[in-house]
């Protein structure tokens, strides 16, 4: 089973702060890694898709990189309503589906 | 407008059974494969089962092989998870997602329901 491990498991950032959240697979999986946003008390949402693709209606400032088994989450000028938790989730053992453990970002 | 809406969820005792049901509107229900993901109350997200467009192939989590069982009725729009043998640790907020392409397993899923919540309690 391919394990994916997220860090840091927390972090606390200002408006307007350039935030990076890491993503490692166990074993290489190419670029099938997808990113999520989740708001407190709400459902996941699909931010990245591919590693590097931002899904359809996602600010600008979110983006996405990496392949292989490091992949990086970016969030350029950290806003007020970015306060969520982030998944990385891999495809590349599909249907199989595995995500990481969550990054919570506060705001300063 | 593009949804998911969970059923299903609430208390049971260990041991016992529960159905779930996810009834999907605005796309077309028949041409997607479908997946559950629960998620235990403060913790991440977990996959659980997967169900394909027209039912040929089911995948599940190794933690809930052989308890659980996942199936879809197109003409209903609808997929249902039925959870049998429940333990403590199966007490989460379960959600059905569904992935953003059709033809392409591979990126990501975009559309979740609210989540139905299932307690597993004495």
């Amino acid at each position: 089973d391919i394990q994916m491990t997220q860090s840091p498991s927390s972090l606390s950032a200002s408006v307007g702060d350039r935030v990076t959240i890491t993503c490692r697979a166990s074993q290489t999986i190419g670029s099938y890694l997808n990113w999520y946003q989740q708001k407190p008390g709400k459902a996941p949402k699909l931010l990245i898709y591919a590693a590097s693709n931002l899904q359809r209606g996602v600010p600008s400032r979110f983006s996405g990189s990496g392949s292989g088994r490091d992949f990086t989450l970016t969030i350029n000028s950290l806003q007020p309503e970015d306060l969520a938790s982030y998944y990385c989730q891999q495809s590349h053992s599909t249907p199989a589906l595995t995500f990481g453990g969550g990054t919570r970002v506060q705001i300063k | 407008e593009v949804q998911l809406v969970e059923s299903g969820g609430g208390l049971v005792q260990p041991g016992g059974s529960l159905r779930l049901s996810c009834t999907a509107s605005g796309f077309s229900f028949s041409d997607y494969s479908m997946n559950w993901v629960r998620q235990p109350p403060g913790k991440g997200l977990e996959w659980v089962s997967h169900i394909s467009r027209s039912s040929s192939t089911m995948y599940y989590a190794d933690s809930v092989k052989g308890r659980f069982t996942i199936s879809r009725d197109n003409a209903k729009n609808s997929v249902y998870l039925q959870m049998d043998s429940l333990r403590d640790e199966d007490a989460a907020l379960y959600y059905c997602a569904k992935y953003s392409s059709a033809t392409n397993p591979y990126y990501g899923l975009d559309v979740w329901g609210p989540g139905t919540a299932v307690t597993v309690s004495s």
